[in-house]
């Protein structure tokens, strides 16, 4: 079974910095991309950034440019997020997502549960 | 900037067909685009109901269908039970390893 479990989250103040992890388990981890959505309170979903199985390309939405940094690390079978500079506007429930992005395919297949990130003084 | 558009929300009677829709601002929707379509209810992760523009994903009951309808993608659910009530988002690929969700639309059953 695939289990994707986020952690990380919690309050934070503008400018300061958090690196969110989601830790995997169920699937051969080297041969799938990974990817982090984001949900603001009572907004919907945003794609904020991607990584290849292999981590060696990362994509990102124009709103995680310059501040994200996803990452992975094989030997612990996580994916990570790195956010600096935390503004008001990064507050959400942030999901990871198992990645299909071969033979045709591009579509989020599995989903955590997602960790909440408060912004906040 | 790319926007994808979804209606905001729609309402359906129990046992209905209801046809939500995925478009951009600028161009047309394609198969290039690879559609794909999420249920969400609140305060639960999202669940990936159709990917590829028309494949179901593994258990979503075949009521549930994916096309490309005019120039948008569209999701269509035939014979709209209680549960489906909740929130659908489409996801787009836009190239250069760039994907972007829709605005998401409210379905409510009644």
């Amino acid at each position: 079974e695939v289990q994707l479990l986020e952690s990380g989250g919690g309050l934070v103040q503008p400018g300061g910095s958090l690196r969110l992890s989601c830790a995997t388990s169920g699937f051969t981890f080297n041969n799938y991309a990974m990817a982090w959505v984001r949900q603001a309170p009572g907004k919907g979903l945003e794609w904020v950034a991607g990584i290849s199985g292999g981590g060696v390309t990362t994509f990102y939405a124009d709103s995680a440019k310059g501040r994200f940094t996803i990452s992975r690390d094989t030997s612990k079978n996580t994916v990570f997020v790195q956010i600096n500079s935390l503004r008001a506007e990064d507050t959400a429930v942030y999901y990871c997502a198992r990645f299909m992005a071969a033979g045709g395919n591009d579509y989020f297949h599995d989903w955590g549960r997602g960790t909440l990130v408060t912004v906040s003084s | 900037q790319t926007v994808v558009t979804q209606e905001a929300s729609f309402s359906v009677s129990p046992g209905g067909t209801v046809t939500v829709t995925c478009g951009l601002n600028s161009g047309s929707v394609s198969t290039n685009n690879y559609p794909s379509w999420y249920q969400q209810t609140p305060g639960q992760a999202p669940r990936t109901l159709i990917y590829n523009t028309d494949t179901r994903s593994s258990g979503v009951p075949d009521r549930f269908s994916g096309s490309i309808v005019g120039n948008k993608a569209a999701l269509t659910i035939t014979g709209a039970q209680a549960d489906d009530e909740c929130d659908y988002y489409c996801v787009l690929y836009m190239g250069s390893g760039i994907r972007v969700f829709g605005g998401g639309t409210k379905l409510t059953v009644l």
